[in-house]
């Protein structure tokens, strides 16, 4: 069974600290990996990631993939309130482009 | 341009009864899909549906589940007969064709409670 695992689970931090979040997977056929913040409401797309050792950034956020070792991490800088979250990481594998296997999420605090 | 739209937001249903939840996908989307969020779990994949046509079911349960997306009308997950096991967060995502990246967006989920 395909799996992923996201570290740590929690995490608190104070606003302006660098927060990295990671995510490993066990899967079959490999497709791609993707990011999501979840707040209160529905998870929002971050990044998707399909080649190895290609960043992707958006602001402050950024994400890299490294297949060899079967792990994404996602970088937050500057951390602000605002970017409280549960940040969920899902994998694209196996023979159909749709399904994804989600990790369970890192719940992001940032304290002012 | 409104997003995906699940209703209702809070569904609170006794032991045996029926919960029906409802997907409205973003507009010109035509692909549905249905995901469990248990307590403490991450995102299960339950079902991809098509416009009248259930694509794969592979993550949903054989029995009091089902899904259907017609013609015309919104997407509708059906619970027959809720046990406390199906409290959860069910989302549903849309898309314009069957890939789960940039073009898949999730709704803001129900949030069933069997009492």
């Amino acid at each position: 069974e395909d799996k992923v695992v996201q570290s740590p689970l929690s995490l608190v931090v104070h606003e302006g600290d660098t927060v990295t979040l990671n995510c490993s997977y066990e899967v079959t056929n490999f497709r791609s990996l993707l990011w999501y913040k979840q707040e209160k409401k529905a998870p929002t797309f971050l990044f998707m990631l399909t080649s190895s050792g290609i960043e992707k950034k958006s602001g402050r956020l950024s994400s890299i993939l490294d297949k060899k070792e079967l792990s994404s991490i996602l970088n937050i800088t500057a951390t602000q309130t605002g970017d409280s979250a549960i940040y969920l990481c899902a994998v694209n594998s196996g023979g159909s482009n749709y399904k994804l296997t989600f990790g369970k999420g890192t719940l992001l605090t940032v304290n002012p | 341009n409104a997003g995906v739209m699940q209703n209702p937001r809070h569904l609170v249903r006794r032991r045996g009864q029926e919960a029906r939840l409802r997907c409205s996908p973003m507009k010109g989307h035509s692909h549905v899909y249905w995901y469990r969020q248990l307590p403490e779990e991450g995102l299960k994949f339950m079902v991809y549906l098509q416009k009248e046509n259930i694509i794969d079911e592979s993550g949903m349960p054989k029995e009091r589940f089902s899904a259907e997306f017609p013609k015309e009308g919104p997407s509708i997950l059906r619970i027959q007969q809720v046990v406390r096991g199906d409290s959860a967060a069910y989302f549903c995502a849309s898309s314009p064709n069957g890939t789960p990246n940039t073009e898949a967006f999730f709704g803001q989920g129900t949030r069933l409670t069997v009492v």
